[in-house]
């Protein structure tokens, strides 16, 4: 019931497209859904985070879309550009607690 | 804002020794803080939790008197690899929570230490 499941586990998309990753989880005490940005050899960066009473949140050209019910959520990177190329993982919890983290999807921009 | 340093960032030492990481929230206060090993390629894998001036919460399968983790004050936590071999290699990364307003759960990561035993 801790896991967290992050699809897919690497993804090329070409330069100016739409890079989707996927997470799913099982704990329906979560309460904050991050996604961070980890370039090799260095610590992962918060890039952008949703609580569950919103459907949406964007913030310039990364999405998250949340889906309650179905207890997944989703990071979209609009116009994609090379400088995204890097290891993103979504992860989630509750107050007071670690977060979980997804294994990881290592998004390829192609120019 | 936000800001998590980590020292050394990389290092090197002989089977046997030990070695000391910094963890330090630079411009707030860290109420948790979580430390982190890294595989290449893999995912992040908690290794304990500590609050200031308490004990750390170790994960099952973390070695509490392998991995001494002090947390004594709200901008500083330390991790110390005692008697550290070859297998004790990896990629450690620390974060920092300020449980206060905002997002309560946000953490920051550290920038990693890159840690090798010859």
């Amino acid at each position: 019931q801790q896991q967290v499941k992050q699809s897919p586990q690497s993804l090329i998309v070409q330069k100016g497209g739409i890079s989707i990753i996927n997470c799913a989880y099982e704990n329906t005490a979560f309460d904050y859904f991050p996604w961070y940005q980890q370039f090799p050899g260095k610590g992962p960066a918060l890039l952008i985070a949703i609580r569950p009473d919103v459907s949406e949140k964007k913030e310039g050209r990364f999405t998250i879309s949340f889906n309650k019910s179905a207890k997944q959520f989703s990071l979209h990177i609009m116009d994609s550009q090379p400088g995204d190329s890097a290891t993103y993982f979504c992860a989630a919890g509750e107050a007071g607690t670690a977060l979980i983290f997804g294994k990881g999807t290592t998004l390829s921009v192609s120019s | 804002g936000a800001v998590v340093s980590q020292h050394p960032s990389r290092v090197i030492c002989k089977s046997g020794t030990s070695v000391k990481i910094e963890c330090r929230s630079l411009d707030f206060q860290a109420t948790t803080m979580f430390w982190y090993r890294q595989f290449p390629k893999k995912s992040l894998m908690l290794m304990a939790t500590s609050n200031e001036g308490s004990k750390a919460t170790y994960e099952q399968g973390v070695e509490k008197d392998k991995f001494l983790i002090n947390h004594a004050s709200l901008t500083l936590s330390t991790l110390t690899v005692t008697s550290a071999h070859p297998e004790d290699s990896s990629f450690y990364i620390c974060s920092a929570r300020s449980g206060a307003g905002g997002f309560y759960n946000e953490q920051f990561f550290g920038p990693g230490t890159r840690l090798t035993v010859l």
